[in-house]
């Protein structure tokens, strides 16, 4: 079974670009979840789809949103990007939803985003 | 609010020496999960366990073992007997009624052969 993939692995963009992330969840799984990881913040969780439908969503400005499709294939989206938003960017797919606690999730191996 | 504290933030052993990675959770939830994740160099989070808060059982798996002890709110994860491809950052996490899942900041263990 193929496991989450996500395209571009590596981005660079300039201050005030936007960009635009892809996530393919594992076949079968409807729930996917993004996440910023920084050295300095760690790990933070931005939001998470289910079925086409934000679920939940983290402490993060609007300039950060998604979506979701019906084949549950999702888009991250950073608009006027700041220097601060270089990370990784990482999707994570289960098959249930998020407030199925008991889910556990798998994760792509991240887009690398640098603004320069 | 959730936190989780992972207090150790790097660990070097040398190969085959048993080492523990101590994680520390707060809650107010009395349903919640536990999980512990491997990040290796590539990037790539690796699902390792989960653990449910009515569930204090020891599970062993090879040479991973977890001890969840709700008294002292820890779940703490050891590698027996370490190698090199252990080598990679920890993370344990804490999900619960927010349906937000937190992570602890990671424990970095090197392994030297």
């Amino acid at each position: 079974k193929a496991g989450v993939t996500q395209t571009p692995r590596y981005l660079i963009k300039t201050r005030g670009q936007q960009v635009t992330l892809s996530c393919s969840p594992i076949s079968g799984h409807r729930s996917v979840s993004w996440y910023q990881q920084t050295p300095g913040q760690g790990l933070q969780f931005l939001f998470e789809y289910f079925s086409e439908t934000q679920r939940n969503k983290g402490n993060f400005p609007g300039r950060f949103s998604g979506r979701q499709f019906s084949n549950s294939r999702s888009e991250m989206n950073v608009s006027t990007l700041e220097l601060g938003d270089s990370a990784l960017y990482l999707c994570a797919s289960s098959l249930g939803r998020g407030d199925t606690i008991s889910y556990e999730q798998y994760f792509g191996p991240g887009t690398r985003l640098t603004v320069t | 609010a959730q936190k989780v504290t992972q207090a150790q933030t790097e660990i070097s052993v040398v190969e085959k020496e048993d080492v523990t990675l101590d994680c520390v959770y707060e809650t107010r939830d009395t349903t919640y999960y536990l999980f512990w994740y491997k990040q290796p160099p590539s990037g790539e989070l690796v699902f390792l366990i989960r653990r449910n808060s009515f569930d204090e059982q020891n599970e062993i798996s090879g040479r991973y073992s977890w001890n969840f002890q709700k008294s002292t709110s820890s779940f703490n994860f050891t590698i027996t007997a370490s190698q090199v491809v252990d080598s990679a950052v920890y993370f344990c996490a804490l999900k619960g009624g927010s349906y937000i899942p937190t992570f602890g900041r990671g424990t970095s263990l090197i392994v030297h052969p």
